[in-house]
């Protein structure tokens, strides 16, 4: 079964600290992974796609494949990054995404 | 574009009434898919259309949620009778499909909170 996995529920660290939320993903095939966040009283928005390969908001995501992994990572948090993260999943035979649980990122000034 | 637009944005009912929650996708888009957010289970997949029809309800959670979408700029979820476990922020979705049938992005609505009481 297809499955994204989110451990951790909450993730604080201090402003200028690198931040790493992690992203493990169950697919037997070759899937499309995307983050995307939720910033307070705002809508879900796509932060980033593996397949683009970019950097948005210095944030980047790198797919392995060998751990089954899309973890996000930024090198320096800003307080403006605190939000929801989620990870999710699209195979290649439906357009429905799979959500992980999702990571609530607070950055301390 | 405003966007995928979603109404109410907030409703608050009792237990044993009707609710119907609204989306309009974006134009242009022809898939549109409903999401029900929550603490416990995050963002679930209930139901998803194309050209409006329905794809994949597998997420419906039981014979008292149903969605339809009459033509290609509307869609409801309507959940009869409610419950309090239905508490929940419903989100509604679209996206299109680009050159040679690539898959786009999902744009979302600001979502429905409800609260059944």
């Amino acid at each position: 079964a297809q499955r994204v996995t989110q451990p951790e529920k909450l993730l604080s660290v201090f402003k200028g600290a690198p931040v790493e939320l992690k992203c493990n993903y169950s697919y037997s095939g070759s899937p499309e992974l995307f983050w995307y966040v939720q910033y307070s009283r705002q809508r879900l928005q796509l932060l980033l796609r593996h397949i683009s390969r970019e950097s948005i908001k210095g944030f980047t995501a790198d797919l392995n494949k060998g751990e089954t992994s899309f973890h996000l990572k930024k090198p320096f948090a800003q307080e403006e990054d605190s939000a929801m993260y989620y990870c999710a999943l699209r195979s290649y035979n439906t357009d429905k995404l799979i959500f992980g649980t999702g990571t609530r990122l607070q950055v301390f000034p | 574009d405003a966007g995928v637009i979603q109404s109410p944005r907030h409703e608050v009912t009792e237990m044993g009434q009707e609710v119907t929650l609204r989306c309009k996708p974006i134009s242009g888009h022809d898939y549109l898919f409903w999401y029900r957010q929550t603490m416990m289970r995050g963002l679930e997949l209930l139901i998803y259309f194309n050209n409006n029809v329905p794809i994949d309800d597998s997420g419906m959670p039981e014979d008292r949620f149903s969605a339809k979408m009459p033509n290609a700029s509307f869609s409801t979820l309507k959940i009869q009778p409610s419950e309090p476990r239905d508490s929940a922020v419903y989100f509604c979705a679209s996206s299109s499909r680009g050159a040679q049938g690539a898959k786009n992005i999902q744009y979302f609505g600001a979502g429905t909170r409800l609260s059944v009481l």
